[in-house]
């Protein structure tokens, strides 16, 4: 059983298209992450949800707005695309927030704006 | 200054080699340390944690330097398998901080034959 899967896979969209990223996990967590994974690999949090509350939200444009519908599930939506955007998105999840826990993550979405 | 900072590489080493990686942190607030390992194309996944007094794993050796704000990881006997990226990675707690891991861009490592 995947812990933390994420669909799709492979995205492929052209600008000013929106388009959502689902993220689930099954390992009982209470805290999820979105991370974003640039071309010259840096991984950057954006956002964070500890029971379905948001806790972190870093210097993100409100194009993208996560939603929690409950503590196993954390979507992505992404409104109009732009080139600056592809990127690899990777969900991720962690028991706790803030006690030095470990970070299981989904195997990630590729997205290309083309 | 980036919070966390390490030499990306690559590390092309032969195998049975030892190599090291350093990384530093600028906020002296970190509470705690982490390295993650990334394979190509794939999510990173929890290596170690590092302790304030040194910890090892088999062959792995992870060392903290608070006074220095550095974090290194050794890895003796490399194997084929060790290739990888290795992300340090720094939990800061505290303001808007809480509960924040940065990740280090990630040093690239390749064990050949």
């Amino acid at each position: 059983d995947t812990a933390v899967s994420q669909t799709p896979k492979y995205l492929v969209t052209q600008m000013g298209n929106d388009k959502s990223i689902k993220c689930e996990q099954n390992l009982g967590h209470d805290t999820m992450y979105w991370y974003k994974q640039d071309s010259k690999k840096f991984l950057k949090i954006m956002f964070s949800y500890n029971n379905k509350e948001l806790i972190i939200n870093e210097t993100v444009p409100n194009r993208f707005s996560p939603k929690s519908p409950d503590k196993a599930h954390l979507n992505l939506h992404i409104n109009s695309l732009e080139l600056g955007d592809s990127a690899v998105y990777f969900c991720a999840s962690s028991f706790q927030m803030g006690q030095g826990e470990k970070l299981f993550f989904g195997s990630g979405t590729q997205l290309s704006v083309l | 200054r980036k919070e966390v900072e390490q030499d990306p590489g690559p590390f092309n080493v032969p195998e049975g080699a030892t190599v090291a990686f350093n990384c530093t942190y600028s906020n002296s607030a970190s509470q705690s340390f982490f390295w993650y390992r990334q394979d190509c194309r794939k999510e990173p996944k929890l290596l170690m944690s590092v302790y304030s007094s040194g910890n090892e794993d088999g062959r792995f050796t992870a060392q903290l330097n608070r006074a220095s704000q550095y974090i290194s990881l050794l890895i003796r006997d490399s194997k084929l398998s060790d290739s990888a990226t290795y992300l340090c990675v720094v939990n800061s707690r505290g303001g808007t901080s809480y509960g924040k891991l940065t990740f280090g861009q990630g040093t690239i490592l390749t064990v050949h034959p």
